[in-house]
């Protein structure tokens, strides 16, 4: 079945530093969103990325979709504290209904 | 707009107890879905509606009942609650067009104890 791995499961960072999280499907996705969840919170939408090489930017926030649209990374420039939570990936698959998540990326950024 | 709204908040059951999560979203989506969240395991989608009458199965269906009466609601029914079950339920809402589906909202999650 449709797997949605996402390494690495934690990271903790000096406040400044760079921060990436990786997302690999086993099969090829029709689109992939990222969420943000804070500590006891809800997960929130950052992002959607549908084409093949497509990469958008917010802010310090860069995304990227893979050429096969199998893999999709984010990277985030010089962390603030504000960045703290747990990074979510969720691909949709082709010609399905149903959103598969990684298993998140928590981030710890110390001041 | 309330958005997405999840009620209750807190819930604990004792094992064999029934209850149903309630859903409901106000900004006319046509996809509505519900996951569970344990430590460690992201977000696993049990069961998802793309529109009033139909209603499929996700990752982890086993254990839930859901149906879709009307485009607003859409609740999730523990028929027999085991301690398995313990986790913490979201229920989501996208847009769907031409396009596909697009962000999904969140509700604030009800967090769900059996003992």
């Amino acid at each position: 079945g449709q797997q949605v791995m996402q390494i690495p499961q934690y990271q903790h960072v000096q406040e400044g530093e760079d921060f990436t999280t990786y997302c690999n499907s086993s099969t090829t996705l029709s689109n992939i969103q990222w969420y943000k969840q804070r500590p006891g919170g809800h997960p929130v939408f950052l992002i959607q990325l549908v084409k093949s090489g497509e990469v958008k930017k917010q802010k310090r926030l860069t995304f990227q979709f893979g050429e096969a649209k199998k893999n999709s990374s984010l990277h985030i420039t010089a962390t603030q504290t504000t960045d703290v939570g747990t990074y979510f990936c969720a691909g949709l698959e082709d010609n399905f209904n149903k959103f598969y998540f990684g298993s998140g990326t928590k981030l710890n950024v110390k001041p | 707009n309330a958005g997405v709204t999840q009620t209750p908040k807190f819930q604990v059951l004792k094992t064999g107890q029934s209850m149903t999560l309630q859903c409901a979203q106000d900004m006319n989506h046509e996809y509505m879905s519900w996951y569970r969240q344990d430590p460690g395991m992201g977000l696993r989608l049990i069961h998802y509606s793309v529109g009033a009458g139909i209603t499929d199965q996700g990752e982890v269906p086993n254990g839930y009942n859901v149906s879709r009466s009307t485009t607003e609601d859409f609740p999730l029914r523990l028929l027999s609650a085991a301690p398995s079950q313990t986790s913490v339920y979201f229920c989501a809402s996208s847009y769907s067009g031409t396009g596909g589906l697009y962000e999904q909202y969140f509700g604030p999650g009800t967090r769900l104890t059996v003992t």
